[in-house]
């Protein structure tokens, strides 16, 4: 059980365009989704909180303009990469919690190449 | 504010021998503690949690960790590596709130 999928797992996309990402919980529902960003051979970086029907809570330093986010279900969040530059190139990840689960399990994570 | 420090970037072992990776925390509240592994191009995958009940807790391919709160330490071990150990292992906290915060990560090379 719990499991979280991504969808698409890796894009490359030209400089000035936008890319959405998609994080689904397969299997139970996610009060709370949270998206990171890995460069790489680095850790994962939290970049924003959301909780289902409510707005996105961002982390210091994140664009909330450049990655916009939503969570409009149980099961589904999306992030948006506006106005896509090579500098947003990255890994991107998502991960689920569910209401008492204390644990958040992760997606498989996304590619993101921008030209 | 909670933080994490895994110390060593790199571990290289020898197939067989034992698996060490050090993790330290600071929190001001009681901490959940996890420790994930990140093969390439892929997620996270949760090795173990500690979540205040027993302090020797036990996760898949055979990982361990102790917490020790003497110590703000939650090193994890495994007897005998094995050649699909390889990959990049990260710590992370959970306090106040459902955040986690990560270490910096570890990446264990086995040696045949």
């Amino acid at each position: 059980g719990a499991v979280v999928s991504q969808h698409p797992s890796r894009v490359i996309c030209k400089s000035g365009t936008s890319v959405k990402i998609e994080c689904r919980s397969l299997d139970f529902q996610a009060t709370t989704m949270f998206w990171y960003r890995q460069f790489p051979k680095k850790s994962l970086m939290l970049m924003a909180t959301s909780n289902e029907g409510s707005k996105a809570t961002y982390e210091q330093g994140v664009e909330k303009d450049k990655f916009l986010i939503n969570h409009a279900s149980l099961t589904l969040s999306t992030l948006t990469v506006t106005s896509a530059h090579p500098e947003d190139s990255s890994f991107y990840i998502c991960s689920a919690e569910g209401s008492g689960l204390h644990e958040q399990f992760f997606g498989p994570g996304t590619r993101l190449t921008v030209l | 504010a909670q933080s994490v420090t895994q110390l060593g970037s790199h571990v290289s072992v020898s197939e067989g021998a034992l698996v060490l990776l050090r993790c330290n925390y600071s929190s001001s509240v009681p901490p959940y503690l996890f420790w994930y592994v990140q093969y390439p191009n892929q997620g996270l995958q949760l090795l173990l949690k500690y979540t205040s009940a027993a302090t020797l807790v036990k996760g898949i391919n055979g990982f361990e960790a102790e917490f020790k709160k003497s110590e703000t330490s939650f090193h994890l071990t495994k007897p005998s590596a094995h050649m699909s150990d390889a990959a990049e292992y990260f710590c992370a906290v959970r306090a106040a709130g459902n955040k986690l915060t990560f270490g910096g990560g570890t990446r264990v090379l086995v040696k045949p």
